[in-house]
């Protein structure tokens, strides 16, 4: 079974500053890749997905992510962060149709 | 992307009783997937549920804990059977849609306590 793992599992940020969520998957081959965003009290939403082509994928809300397949990686980037970006964060990956998930990471942000 | 919704939203149940989690899709899809998130913890596959054949369960879950209906392709239903604390997670219901349907859009979720 495929795994992926999420680096940080709690990260707090002040508004305006950089934010970076890292994300490793485990397994080879044909790789789709995905982040969920889950804000206070709302359903899992997706943020943004890669399944091929340009590794710099741009999502909603000014939400980035980098595939950089040497690594097994799909970081998740955006460059200045609102109070309104507070929520848990999934990445999520899978090479059929289904996802498997990292255990979220909880992005606080102080106004 | 496809609206999902859910029913109900949340149940407080007794140990030893069953409950049937309703989802609704406002477009007919194919696949359609359960989930369990249990308190503080990721999501976790339960089964795949596709409409015209059993639905086919993850390592870990069997289907007389976890039957699953699959009428038609706008609806599903999972049934959590004779309940005990442990199962006390929240439920969620998701279809693939979009890009060659490998992409996955989720309901509100159930949040089921059991006392």
């Amino acid at each position: 079974a495929q795994s992926v793992s999420q680096h940080n599992h709690h990260v707090i940020l002040s508004e305006a500053a950089s934010l970076e969520l890292g994300c490793n998957y485990s397994y080879g081959g044909t790789v789709n890749l995905f982040w969920y965003v889950q804000y206070p009290g709302q359903h899992l939403q997706l943020l943004l997905k890669y399944f091929s082509g340009d590794p710099l994928v741009k999502g909603i809300k000014g939400f980035e992510a980098e595939f950089i397949k040497s690594k097994f990686s799909f970081n998740l980037r955006k460059p200045s962060v609102q109070w309104s970006d507070t929520a848990e964060y999934f990445c999520a990956a899978s090479n059929d149709y289904k996802l498997s998930f990292g255990a979220g990471t909880t992005v606080t942000v102080r106004a | 992307s496809a609206v999902i919704s859910q029913k109900p939203s949340r149940d407080i149940c007794q140990r030893g009783t069953s409950l049937t989690i309703q989802c609704q899709v406002d477009s007919q899809v194919t696949m359609m997937f359960w989930y369990r998130q249990q308190p503080g913890q990721s999501l976790t596959l339960i089964a795949t549920a596709n409409q015209g054949s059993e639905a086919t369960y993850e390592s870990g879950f069997v289907i007389d804990k976890f039957p699953i209906s699959r009428p038609n392709l706008t609806f599903s239903t999972l049934t959590v059977s004779n309940m005990s604390p442990e199962d006390s997670s929240i439920y969620l219901c998701s279809v693939a849609a979009g890009t060659g349907a490998y992409e996955q859009y989720f309901g509100p979720g159930t949040r089921l306590t059991v006392t």
